[in-house]
């Protein structure tokens, strides 16, 4: 079964729009950590933010924010007035303490195009 | 300062063909990974290894080895390549405790085409 879930394979937006980037979660486990990588064109993996099953606050760092909510089983990411930097795929991923916490399940990626 | 390296950065080969890609970390870290990335799978675990001569198969581990003589080097070796591992590869590390428990660095990627 699929862990992660991210609907969204491709977004496009004109530069300064907002965008919500979806990722839906699927684990039994209690404890579990939630991840988002950023792929540029160059392709590098850049790792963005990491937060765990304990933790439900949302977190805000300069134009992107992170909303956990385990209600809906959903670790969305929101840039705020977006740049043509911005331009890459995501990533969501999933690790789970009792199949090893060391291990991430990624997602499929969305891939993110802000037009200038 | 530290970091995870990959090579070859590009690698041609052909089928039935045996190729080793490397990797190599200068964090120290215990924890290492390989990925192989394809468009619509996203990144799926190959093998892995949480330290030296500790060797774990992952999700799509089939065609695949590795080996783990030391905490630097997490060699990947597709034993008779196929045109079906023809993909992107990305090695990781991660530390084993401290306040990036569990965050993954990852190396740059090896394209690798098998023809």
């Amino acid at each position: 079964a699929q862990k992660v879930t991210q609907a969204q394979t491709e977004i496009s937006v004109v530069e300064k729009e907002d965008v919500t980037l979806d990722c839906v979660y699927e684990t039994r486990d209690t404890t579990y950590y939630l991840f988002w990588y950023k792929q540029p064109p160059s392709g590098e993996l850049v790792f963005l933010i990491r937060r765990n099953s304990f933790d439900e606050q949302n977190e805000i760092s300069g134009r992107y924010s992170w909303n956990f909510q385990k209600s809906t089983s959903s670790f969305n990411f929101t840039i705020t007035a977006s740049q043509v930097v911005d331009s890459a795929v995501y990533f969501c991923a999933l690790s789970e303490a009792q199949t090893g916490a060391n291990n991430l399940f990624f997602g499929t990626g969305t891939r993110l195009t802000v037009i200038p | 300062d530290a970091e995870i390296t990959q090579s070859p950065r590009h690698k041609i080969t052909e089928t039935g063909r045996q190729v080793t890609l490397a990797c190599h970390q200068t964090w120290n870290h215990n924890n290492m990974f390989w990925y192989r990335q394809d468009l619509g799978h996203g990144l799926r675990l190959i093998h892995y290894s949480y330290g030296v001569h500790d060797t774990n198969k992952g999700e799509v581990s089939d065609g695949y080895s590795v080996s783990r003589s030391n905490t630097e080097d997490l060699p990947l070796t597709l034993e008779s390549a196929a045109s079906s591992q023809t993909s992107v590869y990305f090695c990781a590390s991660s530390p084993s405790g401290g306040s990036s428990y569990n965050e993954q660095f990852f190396g740059p990627g090896t394209r690798l085409t098998v023809l």
